[in-house]
């Protein structure tokens, strides 16, 4: 009964380098949400996908972030070029429906902590 | 102003008191309402979904007010396990979508 399930737990990357950050979701879910939340702060919502479809990236940065969540295999989030504020803790959630169920809650992985030296 | 807003804390108090945190949202077409537990360096997890005729769950209550968009968490004999900090999240119809929006949390500390 595998819950969300992300990787690495811990990342640690020089400036400019990349990062690339996975989501598997719960079994039977299809829905897919990123968070990016800062040391002593809420969790910020970063994008919204689907199976192949972006749904709502108002929340992540415009430039060096791409998510994408393919037919086959986990969702990826990817930072270019990371700079030393990309450090945070990145978390992700998966649900069952997007607007059926509204008091469905989202379920969240164990999270990627991104550290950029 | 914030979508959701919540006193940071923290609160510290011994074991066996009664603690109260508020949230307050501004978008009036919000329309679900939960808290959410994080412990230190760990995920959130749903506390508990709070409706508007209010629900317990043991030592927890939570209440809302959709008039005032005021919500409330209440721990009743707090437990040095209670230590965490308290999610208050909205759903908001967005765009087709229901959008979390998370407030930032307020800090709990039990001490014996």
């Amino acid at each position: 009964n595998a819950g969300v399930m992300q990787n690495p737990r811990h990342l640690v990357r020089r400036r400019g380098q990349e990062a690339r950050l996975r989501c598997s979701p719960m079994k039977g879910h299809s829905h897919v949400y990123w968070y990016r939340q800062l040391p002593e702060e809420g969790l910020k919502f970063m994008v919204y996908l689907q199976k192949e479809n972006i749904i709502d990236e108002s929340g992540m940065p415009k430039e060096r972030f791409s998510a994408e969540f393919p037919k086959e295999g986990p969702s990826i989030l990817r930072i270019q070029q990371v700079v030393r504020g990309d450090s945070a803790a990145y978390f992700c959630a998966s649900s069952q429906y997007d607007r059926a169920a509204i008091n469905q809650p989202q379920h969240f992985g164990d999270g990627t902590r991104l550290s950029i030296l | 102003r914030k979508e959701v807003e919540q006193d940071p804390g923290p609160f510290n108090v011994p074991e066996g008191a009664t603690v109260a945190f508020n949230c307050t949202y501004s978008n009036s077409a919000s329309q679900s309402f939960f808290w959410y537990r994080q412990d230190c360096r760990k995920e959130p997890k749903l506390l508990m979904s709070v409706y508007s005729s209010g629900n317990e769950d043991g030592r927890f209550t939570a209440q809302l007010n959709r008039a005032s968009q005021y919500i409330s968490l209440l721990i009743r004999d707090s437990k040095l396990s209670d230590s965490a900090t308290y999610l208050c999240v909205v759903i908001l119809p967005t765009g087709g979508y229901n959008k979390l929006i998370f407030g930032a949390g307020t800090r709990l500390a039990v001490h014996p």
